[in-house]
């Protein structure tokens, strides 16, 4: 069994100042883990994912993430937010190789980036 | 790059129509899969397939049924539209197992039931 809880459903920032987006999750087993950000009325894109490599995760648009497994946590983070990261987020825990159906999304955070 | 193709981005549907939407990716991916979006609440996987033919239920595939009769094409029915069934739908495709695969997403659709 595995589950996610993103812990804001929404984050405010100025632009320029640094973004956090918090990530908890539960897995029975060596988990991957994905963020993917969602752009008013568009599908979801990947932004980075974590598969038992490196424990810091570099993904696009300046986004990174570091999987913590004593802190059972994988948070999202960038130095200096933009106006254009203004979107919905969500982080994924995946089994290894929990085939198909082994995605489970949080809820997702909104991110506003203020001016 | 990876294109996923969902035939409508809004439609609109009176209660007990029986609704079709379709998906498409031309990537050549293996696996398919649905979902519905709603706030507050994530995605959640109805459906997915991982060949031709094949199909596994996900969390929530009460009121929807699918179909997949070509590997680029993967439909989602609706066979009796209920109001409660008003939502986002969000397509993905992947190669390989989708554990450890990046989905790649169709923009969605969204669907009113009145």
């Amino acid at each position: 069994a595995q589950s996610v809880t993103q812990l804001d459903s929404h984050v405010s920032v100025s632009e320029g100042t640094p973004v956090l987006l918090r990530c908890n999750y539960s897995s029975s087993y060596s988990p991957s883990l994905f963020w993917y950000v969602q752009h008013p009325n568009k599908g979801l894109q990947l932004l980075l994912k974590y598969t038992s490599a490196a424990t810091l995760v570099k993904g696009i648009n300046g986004f990174e993430a570091e999987f913590k497994k004593s802190e059972t946590s994988f948070h999202l983070t960038k130095p200096s937010a933009h106006m254009s990261d203004a979107a919905e987020y969500f982080c994924v825990v995946s089994a290894p190789a929990g085939g198909a159906d082994g995605l489970t999304f949080g809820k997702g955070t909104h991110l506003i980036i203020q001016p | 790059d990876v294109k996923v193709t969902q035939s409508s981005r809004y439609l609109v549907k009176r209660t007990g129509e029986k609704v079709f939407l379709e998906c498409v990716q031309d990537m050549d991916h293996e696996n398919m899969f649905w979902y519905r979006q709603d706030p507050g609440l994530g995605l959640r996987l109805i459906y997915f397939s991982y060949d031709v033919k094949m199909k596994e239920k996900g969390d929530i595939p009460e009121g929807y049924s699918v179909s997949r009769e070509k590997k680029e094409r993967f439909s989602l029915i609706l066979e009796s539209a209920s109001t409660n069934q008003t939502s986002m739908y969000l397509c993905a495709s992947s190669q390989g197992l989708a554990g450890v695969e990046t989905q790649y997403f169709g923009p969605g659709t969204r669907l009113l039931v009145l």
